[in-house]
């Protein structure tokens, strides 16, 4: 089984500074990695995703997360945030099976203030 | 054109009584999924369905049951609605059979609330 632990709930900063919301996972297998964002009364959107191959991974509207195996972590980072920023992040994992289950973080809140 | 959408957005019903939500995806996938998301923002899969199969049928009442007319609508139809079901409700899809390298695409969600 596999789990997701995103280490803070609230993430307050400032517009334009460096941003990072931290995820660990715990799988006993090989895992897929997500970050998708969920903006106020929607739906989730995919960020980005982990498959393998590069361990450096860029995604929509300049987010970038990078997979760390032994650190068992999946970090999304964005060196300058904007307002429009201002959502819920998730983390997710999935085993490499064919079934899709996505298990996911507790969602950290990013807060952009001007 | 709303890729994934669901009806109602919000439904406040009473204890006792039985409702669906629908969803519709127009993006030709093969695979659909619901999902419950708690007052604290936890998600958590309910089902998943390919091409009308059922593929992942997590620890959910029987209350629940979804059903699937073809495979670009999953509904959801739950029974005996209890306070503990208030949340929001994702329906999402992804191509092909489901499998882990799909992106699933959300649908804006339901508010179920149930008094």
């Amino acid at each position: 089984a596999q789990s997701v632990t995103q280490l803070d709930s609230q993430v307050p900063v400032f517009e334009e500074a460096p941003v990072e919301l931290r995820c660990n996972y715990s799988s006993s297998v090989s895992v897929y990695l997500f970050w998708y964002v969920q903006y106020p009364n929607q739906g989730l959107q995919l960020l980005l995703k982990y498959l393998s191959g590069s361990t450096l991974v860029k995604g929509i509207n300049g987010f970038e997360a990078e997979f760390n195996k032994s650190q068992t972590s999946f970090h999304l980072r964005k060196p300058s945030v904007h307002i429009s920023d201002t959502a819920e992040y998730f983390c997710a994992v999935t085993d490499r099976s064919n079934t899709g289950k996505l298990i996911f973080g507790q969602g950290t809140t990013l807060q952009v203030k001007p | 054109d709303t890729a994934v959408s669901q009806t109602p957005k919000y439904l406040v019903t009473q204890m006792g009584n039985d409702k669906s939500i629908k969803c519709e995806q127009n993006l030709g996938h093969d695979t659909m999924y619901w999902y419950k998301q708690d007052s604290k923002k936890f998600l958590k899969i309910m089902f998943s369905y390919n091409n009308k199969e059922l593929i992942i049928n997590e620890t959910v009442p029987n209350r629940f049951s979804p059903k699937s007319p073809d495979k670009a609508h999953l509904n959801l139809h739950i029974n005996s609605l209890e306070l503990g079901d208030s949340a929001v409700y994702f329906c999402a899809s992804s191509q092909g059979a489901g499998g882990s390298l799909d992106t699933q695409y959300f649908g804006p969600g339901t508010r179920l609330t149930v008094l």
